[in-house]
């Protein structure tokens, strides 16, 4: 069964510092890799999708990495601001079978806050 | 473009009450579709997903059931909610290639 751990689950950095937020899991043979946001008492927005033929994908200042020999994802915030605080998700899912096909495995988060 | 829909935000049922929770989607058609659970303090917990109208898998033994009456709709549903049926319940919908999930903005149960 694939297992996503997210460590730290907690994380807080003064404005301005560069985030680095872990993501491992541990079947390998993962087809996508999904990054999250979930802000206090809201819905998961969706920040970037890795697919398993990529290693990077990067959107403004977020960047994410992917190393599926490894079992690792990392998700990179430049210069961080106070509205990123919030919780940072991460979901894998495994090569599509019958039964599989599109399900995502999320780990339990980190929540991240940005003192000004 | 795509949109989800979800309601309502938020709900207070007293145990033994019935449960129905609705999801859309707007702009796909045959999307596979999700529903999650997010207890306090927990990860999100799939309960059920669905591939296709009537079609409906169920992840774990429970008090809810869901159903799927037409291609862009999912419904969540349970004839007698349990104080541990409490938690944050999110729908989601994918593409059938699996391009990643797009979440509603989920609804808030707290069940007394």
């Amino acid at each position: 069964k694939q297992e996503v751990t997210q460590i730290p689950a907690a994380l807080s950095v003064p404005e301005g510092e560069n985030l680095v937020l872990n993501c491992s899991f541990t079947d390998s043979a993962i087809y996508n890799l999904q990054w999250f946001r979930q802000d206090p008492g809201k819905g998961l927005t969706s920040l970037l999708l890795i697919q398993s033929s990529q290693r990077e994908q990067t959107s403004g200042r977020l960047n994410a990495s992917l190393d599926k020999s490894s079992g690792r994802s990392t998700l990179y915030i430049a210069a961080s601001q106070p509205g990123d605080s919030a919780t940072y998700l991460c979901a894998v899912s495994l090569r599509p079978t019958t039964d599989s096909w599109g399900k995502f495995q999320f780990g339990a988060g980190t929540q991240v806050v940005v003192t000004p | 473009s795509q949109t989800i829909h979800q309601w309502p935000a938020t709900l207070v049922q007293p145990v033994g009450s019935p449960l129905s929770l609705e999801c859309t989607v707007e702009g796909t058609s045959n999307p596979n579709l999700y529903w999650y659970r997010q207890a306090a303090g927990r990860g999100l917990q799939l309960l059920f997903y669905s591939v296709g109208i009537g079609q409906i898998s169920s992840e774990v033994p429970q008090n809810l059931s869901a159903s799927r009456p037409q291609d862009r709709q999912f419904i969540l549903s349970s004839k007698k909610l349990l104080l541990s049926d409490s938690g944050f319940y999110l729908c989601a919908w994918s593409v059938q290639r699996n391009y990643g999930y797009t979440f509603g903005s989920g609804t808030r149960l707290t069940v007394v």
